[in-house]
């Protein structure tokens, strides 16, 4: 029962590049969350997903990011034209249900975005 | 935002009982506590959650007061491979509550 998978690892990217970051989530489960976490930081909230839907965006910067988690394929976090603070480790987790559920996330292993 | 108060830091011998308190004074009646841990920058960790009585699992007890304004996680023995940063959470149980990570505890386990 494979967990949550992220890929890639490790990512570097030149400024004014784009890179995509993908997850998928563990078997069984339609939520999927993404964080952020900078160098020495605790994770923020990014973005909220079942399929085909986003949640809550609250914690997406308004320029340049963008997640989507098609009814086919993995979650996609995309980010555009990155910048040197755009270096982080981007964290997925899913979970099976959404309303009324107390059920807990699971992350995978994140992904390490280094902007050049 | 995080709605609970953890000390930024603490040291536990291996093999005594690691406690780590959290204050989560505001929590509302439907709102749960969660313990994650983080090990080295690797994906957090579920540990465990309840609402109001205390809960045990193979990984750690919690122990929740009575006017559930705070709690504490209890690791019965703490090892080497316990040193992690430990994040208490709350969070409702409706669609859109999401799980919000404060800057939790940074247990260090000593030999």
């Amino acid at each position: 029962n494979a967990g949550v998978m992220q890929n890639p690892r490790h990512l570097v990217r030149r400024r004014g590049q784009e890179a995509r970051l993908r997850c998928s989530p563990m078997k069984g489960h339609s939520h999927v969350y993404w964080y952020r976490q900078l160098p020495e930081e605790g994770l923020k909230f990014m973005v909220y997903l079942q399929k085909e839907n986003i949640i809550d965006e609250s914690g997406m910067p308004k320029e340049r990011f963008s997640a989507e988690f098609p009814k086919e394929g993995p979650s996609i976090l995309r980010i555009q034209q990155v910048v040197r603070g755009d270096s982080a480790a981007y964290f997925c987790a899913s979970s099976r249900s959404g309303q009324g559920s107390t059920g807990e996330l699971f992350f995978g292993e994140g992904s390490r975005l280094t902007v050049l | 935002d995080a709605k609970t108060t953890q000390p930024p830091s603490m040291d536990c011998a291996e093999g005594r009982a690691a406690n780590l308190p959290c204050n989560h004074s505001t929590i509302s009646g439907n709102e749960y506590v969660y313990w994650y841990r983080q090990i080295h920058s690797q994906g957090p960790q579920y540990i465990i959650h309840g609402l109001k009585n205390n809960e045990t699992n193979e990984m750690a007890s919690l122990i929740i007061t009575e006017d559930r304004k705070s709690s504490t996680l209890i690791l019965p023995h703490a090892t080497l491979r316990d040193t992690a940063v430990y994040y208490c959470i709350v969070r409702g149980s409706n669609t859109g509550n999401q799980f919000y990570f404060g800057t939790g505890t940074s247990l260090t386990v000593i030999p």
